[in-house]
């Protein structure tokens, strides 16, 4: 089946340093991505949606300055957390969709990363 | 606004027990309706997809209904194992949008 890497699984990291978070689809080519963002016993929130060679599209409320999101490939998109600080600390999903023109087909999720913000 | 809940939000079965779990939303202009599991502490892994034209899906001992009319969805879990213990994410992806609208989830926990 379809497979989605996400690294790091885990990061810990001094309050005003940056961090970055790779999604890559393993063995598909994925032309959407997604970034959620996850609480704890809460269900996922979408940050934005990264479509490859474009910019990314951000929900309302987020900051596009702080959450960076690059989709330079049809394998690999990636989430910036900028100047973090510990009110960033939280759990980030990335998800991928092969080809958002048929609409049937599922979207697959990464293992996610617990992001920890000293 | 597509809106999803999911009843109830937390479930507790002794093992061997058959379980449904509920999903509602509020707009029958849907794609499809997916179920997901999310162990703790890690992503979503998809259980079964239903298109809008379908009535249910069954993939093992999991069986997912969709009544798009009525706009619900059930998740029926046969023989439930501890291993089945989890949080149960129902979403939708509406018509027009490449986007998931999900649930809360129902938490799920089989007892040996």
């Amino acid at each position: 089946g379809a497979v989605v890497s996400q690294h790091p699984s885990w990061v810990i990291c001094k309050s005003g340093t940056s961090v970055k978070i790779e999604c890559r689809s393993l063995d598909f080519q994925a032309t959407t991505m997604f970034w959620y963002r996850q609480f704890p016993k809460q269900s996922l929130m979408l940050m934005a949606t990264s479509n490859e060679g474009s910019k990314a599209t951000y929900e309302q409320g987020v900051e596009k300055d702080k959450f960076l999101i690059n989709h330079a490939s049809l394998t690999l998109s990636t989430l910036t957390v900028t100047s973090a600080h510990p009110e960033d600390s939280s759990f980030y999903i990335c998800s991928a969709l092969g080809d958002r023109a048929r609409v049937n087909q599922p979207q697959h999720f990464g293992d996610g990363t617990r992001l920890s913000i000293l | 606004k597509q809106e999803v809940t999911q009843i109830p939000a937390a479930l507790s079965v002794p093992e061997g027990e058959n379980l449904v779990l509920n999903c509602s939303f509020t707009d029958s202009a849907i794609y499809n309706l997916q179920w997901f599991r999310q162990d703790p502490g890690k992503g979503l892994t998809s259980l079964l997809l239903i298109q809008s034209s379908q009535r249910e899906q069954t993939s093992g001992r999991l069986n997912a209904s969709l009544d798009k009319s009525s706009g619900r969805s059930t998740l029926y879990i046969a023989a439930s194992q501890p291993g089945d213990s989890a949080t149960y994410l129902c979403a939708v992806r509406p018509r027009g949008s490449e986007k998931l609208v999900f649930g809360k989830g129902t938490k799920l926990t089989v007892n040996p």
